[in-house]
């Protein structure tokens, strides 16, 4: 199994250019979640979606905007970076419900540089 | 709110030395508990879990046990290996699939 794939791993940018961090599941999961990774913070979640055509906000969602018109997927849009959300960011997924065991799957991350 | 705080890293032993990495967290209630490992250039990967009060988890010779009288979730290992050297993360589950990690501690194991 694929399991969680995130795309692209490396990320240059300039401040105020938009893209997006692309992440797909192949597990069926029903829940969804973005978090970013920062020296001496851990990990905070940014959005989180729990099924198709929900999502709802994180501890630090401001500058981010999320979808989620399939099960599969869930793209994090970034529309105009700052050099504060250089970091590294991770998509991560699980069943919920009364399938969830509390287990989160993550991708292997995606590094993101803004200069 | 609830928060997690553990040991500040990094932590530095020879192998075969013993392991204890401190984890406490603060939480109305009594939530499911976890230790995720992050491996050099990887995603976090669930190492082990207690789900309620004095359980204790385990996994690939790594031990927790959940107390609730000291919200601690301590992790040990009696002999490390080299291949061990990773980032640990502390996490408490919130509402729904939401977690709440610590910092995280970094082990480096040194022949």
């Amino acid at each position: 199994n694929a399991g969680v794939t995130q795309t692209p791993k490396f990320q240059v940018l300039k401040t105020g250019q938009s893209m997006t961090l692309q992440c797909a599941q192949d597990m069926n999961h029903e829940y969804m979640s973005w978090y970013r990774q920062d020296p001496g913070m851990g990990l905070r979640l940014i959005h989180y979606s729990v099924g198709a055509g929900i999502t709802d906000q994180g501890e630090v969602p401001n500058g981010y905007n999320v979808s989620r018109s399939t099960t599969e997927d869930f793209p994090l849009r970034l529309l105009s970076a700052a050099p504060s959300q250089t970091s590294v960011y991770f998509c991560a997924s699980s069943y919920s419900g009364t399938r969830s065991t509390g287990e989160l799957f993550f991708g292997e991350g995606s590094r993101l540089t803004v200069l | 709110g609830n928060s997690v705080t553990q040991m500040e890293g990094p932590v530095t032993l020879s192998e075969e030395a013993f392991l204890t990495i401190n984890c406490t967290y603060t939480a109305t209630g009594y939530p499911s508990l976890f230790w995720y490992v992050q491996y050099p250039g990887e995603g976090l990967q669930l190492l082990l879990k207690a789900t309620k009060a004095d359980d204790k988890g385990s996994n690939k010779g790594f031990e927790a046990t959940y107390r609730k009288e000291t919200t601690s979730f301590h992790l040990e290992k009696g002999s490390v290996q080299v291949s061990d050297s990773a980032v640990y993360f502390c996490a408490q589950a919130g509402g729904g699939n939401k977690l709440t990690f610590g910092t995280g501690t970094q082990l480096k194991v040194e022949l």
